[in-house]
């Protein structure tokens, strides 16, 4: 079946713009995460979504980074005025819901280049 | 404060050889270790997965070895091939609510 979806794949943008970034979870996934992975770093909580619950946004580094999950399903990450330390993967992944034994699915990521 | 440490960074191992990676954790309420393998240009993907409640577990050339105690776990990859080269990332969470991972080990397995 189909997977987590993301796009687009890669982002180049100017520092300074704002940028959204979409996930499509795997259909059924009641939880979808955001992550943050720098070159050759590891992964960074960014934000969680469980069902219709309020999001856990303690990952998030900044008030420039937002994210919202319409309708329990599609997510958008924005990146306002963007920085060139925002440059990094961003990975979507979603699982069929927390408590039961359902591990990470992931996205391929969204490369995002800020110059 | 780093939830999960992970080494080595980097693992270079010969064709045929066992490579092995290891995590430590903090917070006891960790109750889900899963590894993650992931390959350039792609998201991670599930490998493996062990519960506090056993010592280890074998998929196939991989196995997990935990330690409750000493709040360790590592991955044995026995036979290691050059297919298994790619970035390894341990992982812990508290009933799925959030997933903590480790810095990663870039593995190389020389033909």
């Amino acid at each position: 079946g189909a997977g987590v979806s993301q796009s687009p794949s890669n982002k180049v943008t100017e520092k300074g713009k704002d940028v959204e970034l979409r996930c499509d979870p795997i259909s059924g996934h009641t939880a979808l995460y955001w992550y943050r992975q720098s070159l050759g770093q590891g992964l960074e909580f960014l934000i969680y979504f469980q069902g219709n619950s309020a999001p856990d946004k303690s990952g998030l580094p900044s008030d420039r980074f937002s994210a919202e999950r319409t309708g329990g399903s599609v997510s958008t990450l924005t990146i306002q005025r963007t920085q060139q330390e925002d440059s990094a993967v961003y990975l979507c992944a979603s699982s069929i819901s927390a408590g039961v034994d359902s591990p990470l699915h992931f996205g391929n990521g969204t490369r995002l280049t800020v110059t | 404060q780093q939830q999960v440490k992970q080494s080595p960074q980097s693992l270079i191992v010969q064709k045929g050889g066992i490579s092995i990676i290891n995590c430590a954790y903090e917070n006891t309420a960790f109750d889900y270790f899963p590894w993650y393998q992931q390959f350039p240009g792609k998201g991670p993907a599930l490998l493996i997965a062990i519960r506090p409640d056993v010592s280890e577990k074998k998929e196939g050339r991989f196995t997990i070895s935990f330690n409750k105690s000493a709040k360790q776990f590592s991955l044995h990859i026995m036979d290691s091939q050059p297919g298994d080269s790619a970035t390894y990332f341990c992982a812990a969470s508290n009933s799925f609510n959030k997933f903590y991972f480790g810095s990663g080990t870039k593995l190389n397995v020389k033909p």
